[in-house]
């Protein structure tokens, strides 16, 4: 696609269910990244994907979060049984390959939990 | 430990003033550093960066950034603001050497630009 998507835009849950946000990267883009963006917050590195090598998994905050990607096509994050302080804009960014080529982001999803 | 700090939270500018947003790092190695721009709605779209060389780096929308290694800073500037560069601005450092971007980004400035 022209660029990165992401889906939902918006997610309005309640405490203690589980969500699933979905990311796909610019077409040919190996590499893929997901951050949490809290209220008046930088962005937070949550975990990497490159191709099909082990993630990097070392930003995210709980075993409540997990992510998947299948090759170099889509990715899901989950966060189970979810809590208020999960409140955040979750964005998604690929780049060409790994290394240092430029990111480029999705518009988030913005996800509230009740 | 490694963190950006973007000391100013909300700026407000006319039209047409100058504009300079401060950036500051604190980073073990030398960094990799950049400043994205996020529009309401929209994801962030990279304005710059800079890993070596002229320390003056230029970027889309008229925009420039000069690396300051003595003062650990990348502030960002631009000579006239337009009334469409109203948006939240984040500077983030990245690994130079080896590794991948795991950037680490600043709470950001939000820019108002007054007509």
């Amino acid at each position: 696609g022209a660029g990165v998507s992401q889906s939902p835009s918006n997610k309005v849950t309640e405490k203690g269910k589980d969500v699933e946000l979905r990311c796909d990267p610019i077409s040919g883009h190996t590499a893929l990244y997901w951050y949490r963006q809290r209220l008046g917050q930088g962005l937070e590195f949550l975990i990497y994907f490159q191709g099909n090598s082990a993630p990097d998994k070392s930003g995210l905050p709980s075993d409540r979060f997990s992510a998947e990607r299948t090759g170099e096509s889509v990715s899901t994050l989950t966060i189970q049984r979810t809590q208020q302080e999960d409140s955040a804009v979750y964005l998604c960014a690929s780049s060409s390959s790994g290394g240092r080529d430029t990111q480029y982001f999705g518009p988030g999803t913005r996800l509230t939990v009740l | 430990a490694q963190s950006v700090t973007q000391p100013d939270i909300h700026i407000t500018v006319s039209e047409g003033a100058s504009l300079e947003l401060r950036c500051n790092y604190s980073y073990g190695a030398t960094p990799y550093l950049f400043w994205y721009v996020q529009s309401p709605g929209q994801g962030l779209q990279l304005l710059l960066k800079y890993f070596s060389g002229d320390t003056l780096v230029q970027g889309i929308k008229g925009f420039e950034a000069e690396f300051k290694r003595s003062q650990s800073s990348f502030n960002l500037r631009k000579p006239s603001v337009h009334w469409s560069d109203a948006a939240e601005y984040f500077c983030a450092v990245g690994p130079l050497s080896g590794g991948y971007n795991k950037l680490i980004f600043g709470a950001g400035t939000r820019l108002a630009v007054h007509p």
